[in-house]
């Protein structure tokens, strides 16, 4: 079955560090690959997607994440953390080929940003 | 104008009382989805519907239902709400390349 771990629950970085946000997931095909982002209050907004091809993805915001099939992880990261990216961050999971459209996430990761 | 809306945005409400929530997009998709979100669980599918005639459970269904009334709306129903339905509920839409979602605003229902 499809799963999606993302290990850590909260993560508190400063204003300007870098980020890295772990994503794990289980799935025997390949796998579309999904962040999202969600700000207090707000309904979820795609970051940035991974289908196939090039496995270094660059989304909105300066977030980019890698493909890594050998590590079975997605990683979203940032060289540079704003405090308006202070948010939840989800990790997803697609059934890739058989394109039924459902997604599986992950639990979330907070981030805060200290300035 | 949003092209994913839910209402109410918002809602109260009391145990074994009949709930609806509702959504409409303007994306012209034809799939739709109700999640559910709970802290530290991430989000739960609740219901899906690929077209007006085709509709499916989720992974917690239980206690739920679906009406796709137009390709544009699908509303969810709590037929006898309990507390632990609390949460916040989004619905979302995808077209048929890749299974992006596209997701409203949220609405938080609390069941006292």
């Amino acid at each position: 079955a499809q799963s999606v771990t993302q290990p850590d629950i909260h993560i508190t970085v400063s204003e300007g560090a870098s980020l890295e946000l772990r994503c794990n997931y289980s799935y025997g095909a390949t796998p579309y690959l999904f962040w999202y982002v969600q700000s207090p209050g707000q309904g979820l907004q795609l970051l940035l997607k991974y289908f196939s091809g090039d496995t270094l993805v660059q989304g909105i915001k300066g977030f980019e994440a890698e493909f890594k099939r050998s590590q079975s992880s997605f990683n979203l990261r940032k060289p540079s953390v704003h405090w308006s990216d202070a948010a939840e961050y989800f990790c997803a999971v697609g059934a890739g080929s058989s394109n039924t459209g459902k997604l599986i996430f992950g639990q979330g990761t907070t981030l805060q940003v200290k300035p | 104008d949003a092209d994913v809306t839910q209402t109410p945005r918002n809602r109260i409400t009391k145990t074994g009382k009949r709930i609806m929530l509702e959504c409409s997009q303007t994306k012209g998709h034809d799939r739709m989805y109700w999640y559910r979100q709970d802290p530290g669980l991430g989000l739960q599918l609740i219901y899906y519907s690929f077209d007006v005639k085709d509709i499916n459970k989720g992974e917690i269904s239980d206690g739920y239902s679906v009406s796709r009334q137009a390709q544009a709306k699908f509303s969810l129903s709590l037929e006898s709400a309990i507390p632990n339905q609390t949460a916040l509920y989004f619905c979302a839409t995808s077209d048929d390349v890749g299974g992006t979602q596209y997701f409203g605003p949220g609405t938080r229902l609390t069941v006292l």
